[in-house]
């Protein structure tokens, strides 16, 4: 069965403090991983693509990054605006999927002035 | 720039009163998808569109939904008879069926449903 998983559930991160968020995922073949930022209230806002191993792809403090059976995203020197649920997402080939997106759980990031 | 619009954002009904939502996806877009998220969960597919035809529906997708997008624009959700488990939050989201099949969807604000 498809699935993804994400770690930790919750990081609290003092401003300019940098860490990483995990994505672990289980699928029969990869069509392409996603990671969304939601805040309190609203829907996904898309962040990034990836689509093979060794791919990596950057905005302003963020850095996704993508091996055969994870991603990571990097948070490098974040600031309080920062503060949200990442999710991670990916779309799977085969069993008839036409293009639907299995998400993990999410991180929930609270960074501190 | 106008993104992917839903309504209403939030709708408070009584158990056994049927409800709909609606979605407007961004202009361009041929692709559209429901999904359901509850608290501390993230989103679970529910069913996908491509113009007007309905190609997938998730197992989640009980009888008492129906879904439509009557000439591949808008989109119709509807429950009938709802239940205390149907509370949630109900996203939609579209893509360009342009080039590879994994373009990255697009999600509106979501209608928050909520069964008393």
């Amino acid at each position: 069965e498809d699935q993804v998983t994400q770690s930790p559930e919750a990081l609290r991160l003092q401003e300019g403090e940098s860490s990483s968020l995990n994505c672990s995922y289980t699928v029969s073949g990869l069509r392409g991983l996603f990671w969304y930022r939601q805040d309190p209230g609203k829907g996904p806002e898309f962040l990034f693509t990836l689509y093979s191993a060794g791919e990596e792809k950057e905005k302003e403090r963020l850095k996704a990054t993508l091996t055969k059976k994870e991603s990571f995203l990097h948070i490098t020197a974040p600031k309080p605006e920062d503060s949200a649920t990442y999710l991670c997402a990916v779309q799977a080939v085969g069993g008839g999927s036409q293009g639907n997106l299995i998400f993990g759980k999410g991180t929930k990031l609270s960074v501190k002035p | 720039d106008t993104g992917v619009s839903q309504d209403p954002r939030h709708k408070i009904t009584k158990r056994g009163q049927n409800v709909t939502f609606r979605c407007d996806p961004i202009s361009e877009h041929n692709r559209l998808y429901w999904y359901r998220q509850t608290l501390g969960q993230g989103p679970e597919f529910l069913t996908y569109f491509q113009n007007e035809a309905q190609l997938e529906k998730s197992r989640l997708l009980s009888d008492r939904f129906s879904a439509e997008r009557p000439k591949g624009s808008f989109s119709t959700l509807e429950i009938q008879r709802t239940e205390q488990g149907d509370s949630a939050m109900y996203l939609c989201a579209s893509s360009s069926g342009q080039g590879r099949p994994n373009q990255p969807q697009h999600f509106g604000d979501g209608t928050r449903l909520s069964i008393l």
